[in-house]
């Protein structure tokens, strides 16, 4: 079945502790991204990957860290997480570029105390 | 910071009513394409419009881009309670790397 998984579903944390947020694809998609998703603001891009080590900001991007090693993996790391970044958060992957079909993770909702 | 506005925010709509929600960019779009998200699930893929003045349908929802290429708008016929949910609309960005989404609007139907 074609997916994208994040791990973990939920998590609560305290400031300053790092933890990582995994994302898989098994579409052997090019493009993948973050986004946080908050009450009244959509969906805001943390960052985008257009494939195998090549990584840039997206709108919101402080406070965040990814990495793209392999083409179906592209985690997103907390070095020290606040309280502002308590939100839902979701990987998505797209065949090409962004301007086509995105297919979103689950989400991972984040509570960081 | 996002890219389109969408309108309105919050619909609340009889069961059998239509409703409309809007997408405006102040600039020329290459293409939009449209999410669904249910309560407590994920976005999900709806459409893409990419011609000016295009106009698809997909049963009861009909997407429309303007002929400007500046706006877009998503009908609901006949609502039903499996309506419910948010709406977003997104747009491709710099050469088509960022991919900037509204702030959704989110239909409640009451039967």
């Amino acid at each position: 079945e074609a997916q994208v998984t994040q791990n973990p579903r939920y998590l609560i944390t305290v400031t300053g502790k790092k933890l990582t947020v995994t994302c898989s694809q098994n579409m052997n998609h090019e493009y993948m991204s973050w986004y946080r998703q908050d009450p009244g603001l959509g969906l805001r891009q943390i960052y985008y990957s257009m494939n195998v080590e090549v990584t840039d900001k997206g709108d919101v991007p402080e406070g965040y860290k990814v990495s793209r090693k392999e083409k179906r993996n592209f985690p997103l790391i907390l070095e020290s997480p606040s309280p502002n970044q308590t939100s839902l958060y979701f990987c998505a992957s797209s065949k090409g570029l962004a301007s086509n079909e995105q297919f979103f993770g689950p989400g991972t909702r984040l509570t960081v105390l | 910071g996002q890219q389109v506005m969408q309108i309105p925010q919050y619909q609340h709509v009889q069961e059998g009513e239509d409703f409309t929600t809007y997408c405006n960019s102040s600039t020329t779009l290459s293409n939009i394409q449209w999410y669904k998200q249910r309560p407590g699930g994920h976005p999900v893929f709806l459409i893409q419009l990419v011609k000016s003045g295009e106009v698809k349908k997909q049963k009861r929802l009909t997407f429309q881009f303007g002929e400007a290429k500046k706006n877009s708008s998503l009908h609901i016929t006949a609502t039903q309670t499996t309506d419910v949910g948010t709406y977003f609309c997104a747009v491709p960005l710099t050469n088509d790397y960022k991919l900037s989404f509204g702030a959704g609007t989110t239909v409640t139907v009451r039967a």
